[in-house]
């Protein structure tokens, strides 16, 4: 059974660098692509970006390249960095393993969905 | 962009079927999934690739999408089924888009 485990601090100051790890157990790192997703408060669900099992990235454009995702293969891991902060960062950050479909009918010729999901981090954006 | 809309809440009478719909320009000509989260819980994938049901999600979950409309329906509502439900699909500036969310209450 895949498991999925967000750790990093719930509090970052503005304008300062968020980081984020995420510890997959129960597959390997390398098999398959790996996602974050973040939910405000109270709001719905925001894709960040996703990297594949061969390093291959790919963000949501609303982020203005302030994220960045990498993988530690050696600790089964992957993280996200997210830079320059506001208090609009503030939510539930998510890690997924993001299972794919090659397609003619997907963007880009691939379609993704998410299963499973971590936990979910709560981190604050606050002085 | 391209914008997913759910309509925010959506009644039910347990036992009855539920219908929550998701609307997109040609949202048929994509494949859609479905997300329940429950509160206080993340997301539990319910429906992949419009009708595909993950192991272990009961069979009253089914899914279509056809036209502009996708469409997840819970046949038998449950109290248990009581949640927040997301559609996702994408657009052709981002391989991910979510809609809004529909909070689906059992009366």
């Amino acid at each position: 059974q895949v498991q999925l485990q967000e750790s990093g601090p719930g509090l970052v100051k503005p304008s300062e660098t968020l980081s984020l790890t995420c510890t997959v157990s129960g597959d390997s790192i390398s098999n398959s692509y790996w996602s974050w997703i973040r939910q405000s408060p109270g709001k719905g669900l925001e894709w960040i970006g996703y990297i594949s099992y061969s390093g291959t990235t790919n963000y949501n454009p609303s982020l203005k390249s302030r994220a960045t995702i990498s993988v530690d293969t050696s600790k089964n891991q992957f993280s996200l960095t997210l830079t320059s902060v506001t208090a609009a960062d503030t939510a539930i950050y998510y890690c997924a393993r993001a299972m794919t479909l090659a397609s003619r009918y997907c963007s880009g010729g691939r379609c993704y969905w998410f299963d499973p999901w971590g936990q979910g981090t709560l981190v604050t954006v606050s002085s | 962009s391209y914008e997913l809309t759910q309509p925010p809440s959506v009644s039910v009478s347990p036992g009855q079927p539920a219908s929550i719909t998701c609307s997109a320009d040609k949202l048929g000509s994509r494949y859609a999934s479905w997300y329940q989260q429950k509160p206080g819980q993340s997301p539990v994938l319910v429906i992949y690739e419009d009708n595909k049901r993950p192991s272990g999600i009961p069979e009253r979950f089914s899914g279509s999408n056809s036209g502009d409309t996708a469409t997840l329906t819970i046949s038998g509502t449950q109290a248990v089924d009581e949640a927040d439900y997301y559609c996702q699909a994408w657009d052709s500036r981002s391989p991910v888009v979510f809609g809004g969310g529909t909070k689906l209450t059992v009366l």
